[in-house]
């Protein structure tokens, strides 16, 4: 119930390419999906997150999808470059904000 | 700089040794936290404190103790590690206890237990 489930563990796209990683939740009180990127030798950072009332959040390259009738999210990264090559979290939270993470999913894009 | 600084960077520490891991963060924030990240597997949530008071313990071995002398500081106090603790060990603030968003991350301490 607390689990969130992510794929793929691992992802190589061209450059230019769309790259997409999708999570799947099972609590229904999960309001809050943020994604996060992590560079080797950092922490994770905020990329972008999402709220159920929306479907889709969009900044810049990077897009949320949200299937709330699925219990669904996936990030796309349009026109991928080799500067986004990095680790990538989703997450999801509720209430009191603990963060459950997904896996991770190492991105690498070649130039 | 994130504003979330943890010291040392990397460890290396032998199974028998008392080290402490440390962070500091520097944007007022009242929530701290100790996560726990090992290759291929999501990040473990280890502590959480609340204005400068622990507010969970995630099932973490007693090896691992933790201290947050003010709010703007933690420390993971290590003795008898296993190989199996090799690990970053990550933390993180928000500027309240359970708030969903703005978590801040430091850069973590690689820890080697040999």
């Amino acid at each position: 119930q607390q689990q969130v489930k992510q794929s793929p563990q691992s992802l190589i796209v061209q450059k230019g390419g769309i790259s997409i990683i999708n999570c799947a939740y099972e609590n229904t009180a999960f309001d809050y999906f943020p994604w996060y990127q992590q560079f080797p030798g950092k922490g994770p950072a905020l990329l972008i997150a999402i709220r159920p009332d929306v479907s889709e959040k969009k900044e810049g390259r990077f897009t949320i999808s949200f299937n709330k009738s699925a219990k669904q999210f996936s990030l796309h990264i349009m026109d991928s470059q080799p500067g986004d090559s990095a680790t990538y979290f989703c997450a999801a939270s509720f209430g009191t904000g603990k963060l459950i993470f997904g896996q991770g999913t190492t991105l690498q894009v070649k130039p | 700089e994130t504003g979330v600084t943890q010291t040392p960077r990397h460890l290396v520490m032998g199974m028998t040794n008392k080290k402490s891991l440390k962070c500091e963060q520097h944007l007022g924030h009242n929530a701290m936290y100790w996560y726990k990240q090992s290759a291929k597997k999501p990040l473990e949530l280890m502590f959480v404190y609340s204005l400068e008071e622990r507010v969970e313990n995630n099932s973490v071995p007693s090896r691992f103790s933790p201290e947050c002398p003010n709010s703007s500081h933690l420390f993971l106090h290590l003795h008898t590690l296993q190989p199996e603790d090799s690990a970053l060990y990550l933390c993180a603030s928000s500027q309240q206890q359970g708030e969903s968003y703005g978590y801040t991350f430091g850069s973590g301490t690689r820890l080697t237990v040999v």
